[in-house]
């Protein structure tokens, strides 16, 4: 069955600190890996879309990784700040004719002052 | 320019009642998709339209979902005889051709039925 699990569920930080978020699937045959990031009462935003040959790229202070071998990606936040308070959706899309997408339950973070 | 819109945002009905979400993609992008979130968990798949036509409805839970983009460009996801179960965020997104581009979300609409 095609599965989006991350972790943690939910994380706390302080602001200027730095996390990294994990998220591992099962999801075949893989097309590509994205992070999204969801402000409460908001549509999700992408920050990151990875294929099959990228391991790491970057959007400013958001770094996502990718092993296709351990089927594994994390996406690290660098001088967190208060804006980066929401919930972080790893998506996989199955490469089938239609590209459907699998998401993750998120992980919620907060960032405290 | 304008993102995804959806309307209304938020929906408050009877169960048994029968109500329409209503879905303005980018102007141009061809393919549409339909998500359903609850709370707490991402969003799950519902149906996928490339331009007029369902590409893939294998995510509608049953048949009192139906969804229509008779024009190639808004859509209305209609759901009939609600239940206090189909209450959640109904997610609309848009890409340019297909689902290999990015998708970029509505602010959702959220329906509850009590």
């Amino acid at each position: 069955k095609n599965q989006v699990e991350q972790s943690p569920q939910s994380l706390i930080i302080l602001e200027g600190k730095n996390c990294t978020l994990q998220c591992n699937y099962t999801v075949s045959p893989f097309s590509n890996l994205r992070w999204y990031k969801q402000d409460t009462g908001r549509g999700p935003v992408s920050l990151t879309i990875m294929t099959f040959s990228e391991n790491t790229k970057s959007n400013g202070r958001y770094t996502a990784t990718l092993d296709a071998d351990t089927k594994q990606s994390s996406l690290h936040i660098t001088a967190s700040q208060l804006s980066d308070s929401a919930s972080y959706i790893c998506v996989v899309s199955a490469r089938t004719n239609t590209d459907k997408l699998i998401f993750g339950t998120g992980t919620r973070l907060q960032v405290f002052p | 320019g304008a993102g995804v819109s959806q309307t209304p945002s938020n929906k408050v009905t009877e169960k048994g009642k029968y109500v329409e979400l209503r879905c303005d993609p980018i102007s141009g992008h061809t393919a549409l998709y339909w998500y359903r979130q609850s709370l707490g968990q991402g969003p799950e798949f519902l149906i996928y339209f490339q331009g007029t036509g369902a590409a893939d409805d294998s995510g509608l839970p049953n048949d009192r979902f139906f969804a229509v983009r008779p024009e190639g460009s808004v859509s209305t996801l209609k759901i009939q005889r609600t239940e206090r179960g189909d209450s959640a965020v109904y997610l609309c997104a848009s890409s340019p051709l297909s689902g290999v581009d990015e998708q970029f979300f509505g602010p959702g609409t959220r329906l509850t039925v009590l």
